[in-house]
């Protein structure tokens, strides 16, 4: 119950595109769901998050889709780029107490000019 | 300052050797952490400050000693480690009073023990 199951494992992209990662939860506690990018060789750096009280957002190319329902959410990336190659890794976590983030298994992007 | 400062970036130590990994932050945080990865796997979170006080250890080896000396310092001791320890230690910082909320990662330790 507290795995987040992400796919595709990897991805390829062509320059323009668009990116699509989905992750998938079974705890309905959790009520924060971030999404880190990580170059090789560096840390991951939170990319974007949302509450389960939005289906939606976005900041610049980055969009995160949220379906309470179905307990789903999704990054999407607009207009993808070389620099965008990276692993991403969705993750969530429960309460504003919580200092436990239940990350997903990765994707691994190349975006191909 | 937006940053989690981790030194030093490679460490490379032998079995009996002791060594310490260093992490500092000035953006306020109260809660800090020290996380292991493996090479295409997530982050595993080993420990968690909160407020300069031990609130989770991941039933984490002894031979990995965390330290948090102050409120923008932690450290994370190591000794007697095993080939299998060699990874990408991190660092990560955020609000305590919102868990890990709005989280910051450092760039990272790559320890290789030999």
């Amino acid at each position: 119950q507290q795995q987040v199951k992400q796919s595709p494992q990897s991805l390829i992209v062509q320059k323009g595109g668009i990116s699509i990662i989905n992750c998938a939860y079974e705890n309905t506690a959790f009520d924060y769901f971030p999404w880190d990018q990580q170059f090789p060789g560096k840390g991951p750096a939170l990319l974007i998050a949302i509450r389960p009280d939005v289906s939606e957002k976005k900041e610049g190319r980055f969009t995160i889709s949220f379906n309470k329902s179905a307990k789903q959410f999704s990054l999407h990336i607009m207009d993808s780029q070389p620099g965008d190659s990276a692993t991403y890794f969705c993750a969530a976590t429960s309460g504003a107490g919580s200092y436990q983030l239940t990350f997903g298994k990765g994707t691994k992007l190349s975006v191909i000019p | 300052d937006t940053e989690v400062t981790q030194t030093p970036k490679h460490l490379v130590m032998g079995m009996t050797n002791k060594k310490s990994l260093k992490c500092e932050q000035h953006m306020g945080h109260r809660a800090m952490y020290w996380y292991k990865q493996k090479a295409k796997k997530p982050p595993e979170l080993m420990f968690v400050y909160s407020y300069e006080k031990l609130s989770i250890n991941e039933s984490v080896p002894s031979r990995f000693s965390p330290e948090c000396p102050n409120s923008s310092l932690l450290n994370l001791h190591l000794h007697a480690l095993q080939p299998e320890d060699s990874a990408l230690y991190l660092c990560a910082s955020s609000l305590a009073t919102q868990g890990v909320y709005g989280y910051t990662f450092g760039s990272g330790t790559r320890l290789t023990v030999v």
